[in-house]
């Protein structure tokens, strides 16, 4: 069992829909990113969370600690949102050092 | 402030040949870190680096493959020998700080075919 796991791995939409993507994770974390990666495209951190929710324009993310869940969610989708999503967190590596576990990515597809 | 420059941006080699990544961090920025994408497969951490130190390569296949990050210009991450299997996308990231959870910036990456 992979660490970080999202749900869906794919998921289409038509254009408006509200999207919810889902991710768990097994380990311990001093934080979680949601990384949006347009295909053949470079990575960008959408959000970076170590409690509550954030909100960005039509993106919202939030994390429970306790449960070790995290959901990012897209309200009046877009075709231009069409992209991977990757939830990734830092855990300790040993000592002082963390690192990244990404989960495999959700494939959004949102249809005019 | 320009972001996380890699280059190249896609690179080709033949099997035998050797490929060096290049990496500039973002300005100001001491942590430089090396991810590898394979296709159909998530995101994979190879090493950080801090200037002129490899903190944690733990990722990093034990043969074939190095990364340094010097005092003075950018990170390499240096593959001899590719195989067909190196065929991936490579991924650098920087930050200002300590790694225990800051916010990361990514380059474009550097997408590797070997034939």
């Amino acid at each position: 069992k992979n660490e970080v796991e999202q749900s869906p791995q794919n998921l289409t939409a038509q254009e408006g829909e509200f999207i919810t993507i889902n991710c768990s994770y097994s380990v311990g974390i001093s934080a979680l990113h949601w990384l949006q990666q347009h295909p053949g495209g470079g990575i960008v951190s959408l959000f970076m969370l170590s409690s509550g929710k954030k909100k960005h324009g039509r993106l919202i993310a939030t994390i429970n600690i306790q449960e070790k869940h995290s959901s990012l969610h897209i309200t009046a989708s877009h075709p231009r949102d069409s992209a991977v999503y990757i939830c990734a967190v830092w855990r300790s590596s040993g000592g002082s050092n963390y690192k990244l576990t990404f989960g495999k990515g959700t494939l959004l597809t949102v249809n005019p | 402030n320009a972001g996380v420059m890699q280059n190249p941006r896609h690179l080709v080699r033949r099997r035998g040949q050797e490929a060096r990544l290049r990496c500039s961090p973002m300005k100001g920025h001491s942590h430089v870190y090396w991810y590898r994408q394979l296709p159909e497969e998530g995101l994979k951490f190879m090493v950080y680096l801090q200037k002129e130190n490899i903190i944690d390569e733990s990722g990093m296949p034990k043969e074939r493959f190095s990364a340094e990050f010097p005092k003075e210009g950018p990170s390499i991450l240096r593959i001899q020998q590719v195989v067909r299997g190196d065929s991936a996308a490579y991924f650098c990231a920087s930050s200002p700080f300590f790694s225990s959870g800051n916010t990361i910036y990514f380059g474009e990456g550097s997408w590797l075919t070997v034939v």
